[in-house]
Order: structure tokens, then C-alpha cells, then sequence
């Protein structure tokens, strides 16, 4: 089946910690996002990415780090600059190739700080 | 400041009644308008989109009404069933730096009601 993965599906960190989330997929789409969902603030963008080894800070990129070394995965790191890290993380791709399509999701990553 | 504004909050509505949710955008540069429906647990998945070149795009019991000139649209549910229960988020996108991300409204909390 095609789509993405994200894992682990709960993640615990510590004070302090670096943590990495993983996003894979097999859709053979070219474009790649991490998305940060807190209660009542929809989804906010954090980092994208068209191609490998290319990416682009979004709109609350401070304290996240990613990577592109390959078509299929988009790793995000939490990294312990980030203050308030707690909330729910979702991956997507899209085709990237045209304008505006749609955006496939993962399960996402539910994050927890303790 | 906060690119795309979406209404109610959350919203109640009987079964079998007509489910409406509001955005509005700031951006004209914006050119695609997707409505994604999140399950709680679970990724958001797109429900229908449209660009500005129409008016109205009907699919089953979704139709979604745009309005290029107050820069608004609206999300439509015919014949609201139970399973319908679940967070509506409307976005919008433009090309960006070669990728194009998707700004997120806030989202809308839905039941309804058996």
C-alpha cells in the first residue's frame, strides 16, 4: 500500500533532549513537509522540502532540524532549543512537480515532553 | 498574523441537517483552497479543494463556495450524518520558494447529532 509512515506513533523526551521523528514515502513524490498541531491552533508549518538534499525553514522552524538525504524520507529533530515541544507532529508529501496538489498525511507523532 | 480565518469554532448540528463552515484569506496571491477532515488519532485527509477560476465545486454531500472578491469560502455538508463528526480544516497555498506549503485555518470541532 502507498502512503507515508511516521514513527514512533508517542514519543516521550526529556528536559534537555534531542529527539528525532521519522517520516517515510513510498508515494514517489517529490515534496515533503513537517506540520506542528497544538489544541485550537490548526497546523503550522515547520520545514519543507522539494527535492533531495534541498529544504526551506517554514513558518515556526526555530528549535527543529531537518534532512533530505533521500526521495523517501524527511527525518524531523526536535532539537532541546525548542522550548515548548509538546504537540502532535504530521508529516505529508505532495506530487511537487505541479502547482497545488493535494497533500497526503502520516498518522503523526504524538510528542510529550516530561 | 494569521493568513486564513476559519469559523465556528466548533459547531452542533442535527443529523440530516446542512453543516456550513466559514474561512477567509489575506492573501490574493493564494490559488488553491483545499478543506481537509481530521479524525482524532489520525492525519487529516483531503475532503475536496477548488481554485479560484470557479465559483462552486460539488462533490456527494460536500460542496464548497468560494467567493474571490471578499476573498472567502465555505465548506457545504448535505444531509450531515454522524460519521461526519470530526475536525474540518480549510487551507490555502501558493507557490513558495519552489514547494508549496499549505497555511491552515484553525480548524472546526463538528458533531452532529444522532
Amino acid at each position: 500500500d502507498g502512503g507515508i509512515t511516521q514513527s514512533p506513533k508517542y514519543l516521550f523526551r526529556k528536559e534537555g533532549q534531542n529527539v528525532t521523528l521519522s517520516c517515510e514515502q513510498n508515494l514517489n513524490h517529490d515534496a515533503m513537509y513537517w506540520y506542528r498541531q497544538d489544541p485550537g491552533q490548526g497546523l503550522r508549518l515547520i520545514y519543507y522540502s522539494q527535492i533531495v538534499n534541498d529544504f526551506q525553514k517554514g513558518d515556526i522552524a526555530e528549535g527543529y532540524s531537518v534532512s533530505r538525504e533521500k526521495k523517501e524520507s524527511f527525518p524531523l529533530t526536535v532539537t532541546s532549543a525548542q522550548k515548548n515541544p509538546t504537540a502532535f507532529y504530521l508529516c505529508a508529501s505532495s506530487i511537487g512537480k505541479d502547482r497545488n496538489t493535494e497533500a497526503f498525511f502520516g498518522q503523526g507523532t504524538r510528542l510529550t515532553v516530561v | 498574523q494569521q493568513q486564513v480565518k476559519q469559523s465556528p469554532q466548533s459547531l452542533i448540528v442535527q443529523k440530516g441537517g446542512i453543516s456550513i463552515i466559514n474561512c477567509a484569506y489575506e492573501n490574493t496571491a493564494f490559488d488553491y483552497f483545499p478543506w481537509y477532515q481530521q479524525f482524532p488519532g489520525k492525519g487529516p485527509a483531503l475532503l475536496i479543494a477548488i481554485r479560484p477560476d470557479v465559483s462552486e465545486k460539488k462533490e456527494g454531500r460536500f460542496t464548497i463556495s468560494f467567493n474571490k472578491s471578499a476573498k472567502q469560502f465555505s465548506l457545504h455538508i448535505m444531509d450531515s450524518q454522524p460519521g461526519d463528526s470530526a475536525t474540518y480544516f480549510c487551507a490555502a497555498s501558493y507557490r513558495r520558494g519552489g514547494a508549496d506549503g499549505l497555511t491552515f485555518g484553525k480548524g472546526t470541532h463538528l458533531i452532529i447529532q444522532p
